[in-house]
């Protein structure tokens, strides 16, 4: 079946530019995350949700991002006025069940920010 | 807090040989699990073997084992019979089993060398 997908893949915003990164999971899969890949370093947490519901956003760098997912499929990021610091691979991943700590999370290919 | 150490940045080995991937982690936890992921330039993370802290037998998938020594904090890698398609990122991560969040370490680029 489908894998977890993300659009754009590459995206180029000028310093100052909201931007929006979109993710679709797996079908049917309950919780879906978001991490944040600097360049020569490995993903970090940025957010969890479970269906609907963001139940940990402690990963979020600053007040400038936010992150939806409202009817418990498909997941935007989305960052508003971008700096410099932002550039990374953004990351999704999702998980089949709640509240199971063995599930395996599947990635997406990530969408590559560039902030000039 | 929970860390993630990998301390080889890159690694070089001839194809058909064996080689270990290093990790070492601190937690206070004592129910948790340990991952080693791949990433291709393609940048797709995928999961090579997993391994949960209660068992003592180490996890093994075709080429791809590890040598998980709880006491010491560390979880290796070994690949054996390396193949081109081997030449990628491997990260080391890590998870609580109360949290859902997984942390990684910043990775070893393998290169496989014809």
């Amino acid at each position: 079946g489908a894998g977890v997908s993300q659009s754009p893949r590459y995206k180029v915003a000028k310093r100052g530019q909201d931007v929006a990164l979109r993710c679709d999971p797996i079908s049917g899969h309950v919780s879906l995350f978001w991490y944040q890949q600097a360049l020569g370093q490995g993903p970090e947490f940025l957010t969890y949700f479970q269906n609907e519901a963001q139940l940990d956003k402690s990963g979020l760098p600053s007040d400038r991002f936010f992150a939806e997912r409202p009817e418990g499929s498909v997941s935007t990021l989305k960052i508003q006025r971008t700096q410099q610091e932002d550039s990374a691979v953004y990351l999704c991943a999702s998980s089949p069940r709640q509240g199971f700590s063995t599930d395996t999370q599947y990635f997406g290919p990530g969408t590559r920010l560039t902030v000039l | 807090a929970q860390t993630v150490t990998q301390s080889q940045p890159e690694m070089s080995v001839q194809e058909a040989e064996t080689v270990t991937l290093s990790c070492t982690y601190d937690t206070s936890e004592n129910n948790y699990y340990l991952f080693w992921y791949k990433q291709p330039p393609s940048r797709q993370m995928i999961l090579v073997i997993r391994q949960e802290a209660y068992k003592q037998q180490n996890a093994t998938e075709n080429r791809f084992s590890v040598n998980f020594q709880k006491a010491a904090k560390s979880f290796s890698l070994k690949i054996s019979d390396s193949q081109l398609g081997d030449t990628a990122m491997y990260f080391c991560a890590f998870k609580v089993n109360r949290d859902d969040k997984i942390i990684f370490g910043k990775g070893t680029r393998l290169h496989i060398l014809p």
